[in-house]
Order: C-alpha cells, then sequence, then structure tokens
C-alpha cells in the first residue's frame, strides 16, 4: 500500500497570505489528524476527520481550519499567515477512530512565513 | 487530561551500547503508549505501542518497551544500539477521553557514537 502523501512538501509564503495543504491518506483509512511540529512548542494536534466530520480539534485559533472529502483526502487551510505559523505540518491517518489505533505519518508540509 | 514527559531532550550512547530513553506519562484512565522515532526532514514512523495486553512491548528495530503502572512509565531500550539509530524519539499517550489523538512529549535527541 502506498504511504500517507503530503503536497506540498515546501512552502514560502508572506504574513497575510493564506495557505492550503494536502493530505491522502493510505487506501482504507478514514481518519486524518493533522499536527503541527515547532522546534519551540514540539508536536501539537490540530484536529482529526473521520468521515468527512471533524471530530476532535485541538487548541489553535479559527484561522486554522480543515476539511475531508469523501474519499478521506484532506486539507487544511491558514488564513492571514503569522511568522509563528512556520512550522512542519504532519498528517497521519488511521483506518478508524479511536485511542489505539496506530497512525500512520506523511513526510510533512514544511511551511516558512516570511 | 493526559500529558508526556520524556527526560532529557539529548541522550549520547556509544555504538554497542545500551539505549535507554525515558518516558512518563499522566492520564485519568487507562492510557495506550507509543514510541515515534523521526528522522531528518522526514514523518515519524511508530515504533511500538502498548494497549494494555502484554507489558513488555516488542517493536521495530530491536527496541522494546515495558509499561510499568505502579511508576507511570514507559521507557525505550534497546541492548545495543547502531549508527543507524540517531534520530529523535518521541513518546506519546492517548486514551479513550480524547477521541483517540495523542498528546506527544517534546523529544529526545538519540545520538550514537562510533
Amino acid at each position: 500500500k502506498a504511504g500517507v502523501t503530503q503536497t506540498p512538501r515546501y512552502l514560502i509564503k508572506t504574513r497575510g497570505q493564506q495557505v492550503t495543504l494536502s493530505c491522502s491518506p493510505i487506501s482504507g483509512h478514514r481518519s486524518v489528524s493533522w499536527y503541527q511540529q515547532t522546534p519551540g512548542q514540539g508536536l501539537q494536534f490540530l484536529f482529526e476527520y473521520f468521515s468527512e466530520t471533524q471530530r476532535n480539534k485541538g487548541n489553535f485559533p479559527g484561522r486554522f481550519s480543515g476539511r475531508q472529502f469523501s474519499n478521506s483526502r484532506s486539507e487544511m487551510n491558514v488564513s492571514t499567515l503569522e511568522l509563528g505559523d512556520s512550522a512542519l505540518y504532519l498528517c497521519a491517518s488511521s483506518s478508524d477512530t479511536g485511542a489505539k489505533e496506530t497512525q500512520y505519518f506523511g513526510p510533512g508540509t514544511r511551511l516558512l512565513v516570511l | 487530561a493526559q500529558s508526556v514527559t520524556q527526560l532529557g531532550s539529548h541522550v549520547s550512547v556509544s555504538e554497542g551500547a545500551l539505549v535507554l530513553l525515558r518516558c512518563n506519562y499522566s492520564s485519568s484512565v487507562p492510557p495506550y503508549l507509543f514510541w515515534y522515532v523521526q528522522y531528518p526532514n522526514q514523518g515519524l514512523q511508530l515504533l511500538l505501542k502498548y494497549t494494555s495486553a502484554a507489558t513488555l512491548v516488542k517493536g521495530i528495530n530491536g527496541f522494546e518497551a515495558e509499561f510499568k503502572k505502579s511508576e507511570t512509565s514507559f521507557h525505550l531500550t534497546k541492548p545495543s544500539a547502531h549508527m543507524s539509530d540517531a534520530a529523535e524519539y518521541f513518546c506519546a499517550v492517548s486514551d479513550n477521553t480524547n477521541a483517540g489523538k495523542s498528546t506527544f512529549g517534546d523529544g529526545t535527541t538519540l545520538t550514537v557514537k562510533p
């Protein structure tokens, strides 16, 4: 099976712009989660989607949003970018939602905000 | 609420020596525990997970971890370090009160000296 894919891998934006990141989960997986990784804050949970519904959300401002399509692919959007949004954004998929499900991570999208 | 503390942000061992990476967790309900490895510019890869079955869990690449409820610990070990083990390691916890999404520790960077 192909792994989790994320596009683009690298992105440079300027403050105030918006950005959309894409994640294609492993075939058959219905749960997609997004994480932000920064040197200062570590890995922080953004949100999870399961069968096109947002199931859980982390402590991020409303500028961060996401959605999931019927084929389980997911996108996350960040509007009005700030310098602090520079990070590695990781997507993870699992076959089902639930605490003990194994999450499979993609390689991430590295976003640099200038 | 759940949390993870990884003791030691940097650990250095010689090739062939024992690897011990420490993880303590806090969870109000029985937890599920995970260890992930991250190589530079890559996503996270699952090494092993504890889901309330055997307390000694064996993972990939010769790693294992033991769940000790009395000590709220889930330390990662490997009898003999290899140069290819140099990476960043993350401990994570999840439980059924959090809709299945993990809380990660700050990570431990493992350096292996020749």
